[in-house]
């Protein structure tokens, strides 16, 4: 299969805080990983596309200094969500892509983020 | 531009009832991949199916059957005998081909089946 782990699952930070999420393919090398988020009962939206070495790409409307992604290797790529508020408050959900299979994304179990 | 369409947003049947999740699609190209993802409570999206725009042969898996019709550009899932773990969202989603150079997963809307005992 092609696993991908993300970590943590749940965190709970206080306002102004920041908080990093690590997603990792696990069986695999990912050369694009991918960051969403996901309100509650809304669908997945796309915030930036993630490449191994360079830098991301942000979907309009996504602040580049308040999501900083870092992928730093081929299993690895990081969210930090700088000077969480409540509004930032989601579930955020990674996935990757394996070489060979570049239309198929395979996803993470998510990330829930509470900003108090 | 692309676009997928779940026009129902929340399907509620008896366990053992057939359902029908449908999808519709837009797009200009002609090469291009659809895809159904379960995210049940827990939140993590399963990979169902993946079909290439190629290939409209329609797919059984188990209970599970997806119906490809490039004509309507629909992609509709349907589940028989429904089964009380079968209650999650279901998204369906499209990419364009990668010959068109890189592309985003674009996601429906998703649709809430509820299975009741």
């Amino acid at each position: 299969g092609a696993v991908v782990s993300q970590h943590p699952s749940w965190v709970i930070c206080k306002s102004g805080t920041s908080v990093k999420i690590e997603c990792r393919s696990l069986d695999f090398q990912a050369t694009t990983m991918f960051w969403y988020r996901q309100f509650p009962k809304q669908s997945l939206m796309l915030m930036a596309t993630s490449n191994e070495g360079s830098k991301a790409t942000y979907e309009q409307g996504v602040e580049k200094d308040k999501f900083l992604i870092n992928h730093a290797s081929l299993t690895l790529s990081t969210l930090t969500v700088t000077s969480a508020h409540p509004e930032d408050s989601s579930f955020y959900i990674c996935s990757a892509i394996r070489a060979g299979e570049a239309e198929t994304q395979y996803f993470g179990p998510g990330t829930r983020l509470l900003v108090l | 531009a692309q676009k997928v369409t779940q026009a129902q947003t929340e399907i509620s049947v008896v366990e053992k009832e057939d359902v029908t999740l449908d999808c519709v699609y837009e797009t200009r190209d002609t090469t291009y991949y659809l895809f159904w993802y379960k995210q049940p409570p827990s939140g993590e999206l399963v990979f169902l199916i993946r079909r290439n725009s190629f290939d409209e042969q329609n797919e059984i898996s188990g209970r599970y059957s997806w119906n490809f019709q490039k004509s309507t550009s629909s992609f509709n899932f349907t589940i028989t005998a429904s089964q009380v773990v079968d209650s999650a969202v279901y998204f369906c989603a499209l990419i364009r081909g990668w010959d068109t150079g890189f592309q985003k997963l674009v996601f429906g809307t998703g649709t809430r089946l509820l299975v009741s005992p």
